[in-house]
């Protein structure tokens, strides 16, 4: 069946850092990838998505591009901001039902 | 996007009762959807709910322990009967958009004493 898997957590990096979470995918089919965001006490935004094969989602300074070659939907910000701080799911949604999967999340703390 | 709301936003209960969340669209959707997410984990679905026809839930979930209610298109409420400590997470409803996006509302947290 489909599945996430996303880097482990917690991640701390200092203001102004380069941040990575990785998430790669095991599907049939295309399916479209998205990330969420969960802030402290919060429930799940859509951060960005991509629907298909070379698709870039972009929000806020977030990017992510979907790589089919490498089933790979890695998350980057350039500058991270305390505001950043959160919990970042990674989830896949396949093509012909509504069946959506997470990662395990990942834990971003950005200090001062 | 889509703005959803739950009540109650959180709630703290004791063993063996029940909790009734509800969940409301701004606008008709087809499907709603019922997630859990335990403390520090990852969202799990719980069930489907489609107006007019009985939810679909999944494994691992069963009608009786969560009832889930889809009166109409923009309204569902689920259910959490009998509840223990085990119970205590984080519930979200989740409704469909354009483009096969998912949204969510703000949660509903639990805690069973």
């Amino acid at each position: 069946g489909n599945s996430v898997t996303q880097m482990e957590g917690p991640v701390t990096l200092s203001e102004e850092a380069f941040l990575t979470i990785n998430c790669t995918y095991t599907a049939t089919g295309y399916p479209s990838l998205f990330w969420y965001v969960q802030y402290p006490g919060e429930g799940l935004q859509l951060l960005l998505k991509a629907t298909k094969a070379d698709d870039k989602g972009s929000n806020k300074g977030f990017e992510a591009t979907y790589r089919k070659e490498t089933t790979s939907f890695h998350l980057e910000k350039g500058s991270v901001q305390v505001s950043d701080s959160a919990v970042y799911f990674c989830a896949l949604k396949g093509r012909n039902n509504n069946d959506m999967r997470f990662g395990a999340g990942t834990r971003l703390t950005v200090k001062p | 996007s889509a703005v959803i709301s739950q009540k109650p936003s959180r709630d703290i209960c004791q063993r063996g009762t029940s909790l009734t969340i509800q969940c409301q669209v701004d606008s008709q959707v087809t499907m709603m959807f019922w997630y859990r997410q335990q403390p520090g984990q990852s969202l799990t679905l719980i069930a489907t709910a489609n107006q007019g026809s009985e939810a679909t839930y999944e494994s691992g979930f069963v009608i009786d322990k969560f009832p889930i209610s889809r009166p109409n298109l923009t309204f569902s409420t689920l259910t959490v009967s009998n509840m223990s400590p085990e119970d205590s997470s984080i519930y979200l409803c989740s409704v469909d958009r354009a483009a096969d996006t998912q949204y969510f509302g703000p949660g509903t947290r639990l805690t069973v004493l």
